[in-house]
């Protein structure tokens, strides 16, 4: 596809329920970023992939949190037995760079909202 | 650690009118790139421009100009003769050599007809 895709573009989970939001790349792109986006506030960094390693999970916010990416392409992030307070949208973006230096810029996708009731 | 800071929350004008969107931000590294994202209603962030720590010249496109200093560590977005269109979210934000990027929290701009 041209750009990054989300699914789902929506979910609804019950306190304690555990849930698995897919992020399908630009083709090509060797990094990838999940970000999580509260209401009202920037995209707080999550994780990054460099192909199929990850690099950097020092924004998870607990051990709830899971990333992966198997075969370097698409991506699932997994949060178990959510809570409330991981209610926010979840962005994935793309870029073609790889190193230690971000410089090229970040492709987005649409976001899934997480709303946990 | 790195840090964006955009003081402005909300911004509203009126069409025509040119309008200034300050980032100011903070790091360690020598070496960074500094970027701005236009988050419209339909909510996917798409990316305006790109710096780089070394890189001083003030950019213009079209109606968008950027003004880089970094003795200052800003990084301003200005908006000239603004219109509708141009209602969204505005994000700076920074690349480091930690390889992510940090963003601020955006300002909203609102522009009226």
């Amino acid at each position: 596809g041209a750009g990054v895709s989300q699914s789902p573009r929506y979910k609804v989970a019950k306190r304690g329920q555990d849930v698995a939001l897919r992020c399908d790349p630009i083709s090509g792109h060797v990094s990838l970023f999940w970000y999580q986006q509260a209401l009202g506030q920037g995209p707080e960094f999550l994780t990054y992939f460099q192909n199929e390693a990850q690099l950097d999970k020092s924004g998870l916010p607990s051990d709830r949190f899971f990333a992966e990416r198997p075969e370097g392409s698409v991506s699932t992030l997994k949060i178990q037995r959510t809570q409330q307070e991981d209610s926010a949208v979840y962005l994935c973006a793309s870029s073609l760079e790889h190193g230690s230096y971000l410089n090229s810029p970040l492709h987005f996708g649409n976001g899934t909202r997480l709303t946990v009731t | 650690a790195q840090k964006v800071t955009q003081a402005q929350t909300e911004i509203s004008v009126v069409e025509k009118e040119d309008v200034t969107l300050d980032c100011v931000y903070e790091t360690r590294d020598t070496t960074y790139y500094l970027f701005w994202y236009k988050q419209p209603p339909s909510g996917e962030l798409v990316f305006l421009i790109r710096r780089n720590s070394f890189d001083e010249q003030n950019e213009i496109s079209g109606r968008y100009s950027w003004n880089f200093q970094k003795s200052t560590s800003s990084f301003n977005f200005t908006i000239t003769a603004s219109q509708v269109v141009d209602s969204a979210v505005y994000f700076c934000a920074l690349s480091g050599y930690a390889g992510k990027s940090t963003f601020g929290d955006g300002t909203t701009l609102t522009v009226k007809p």
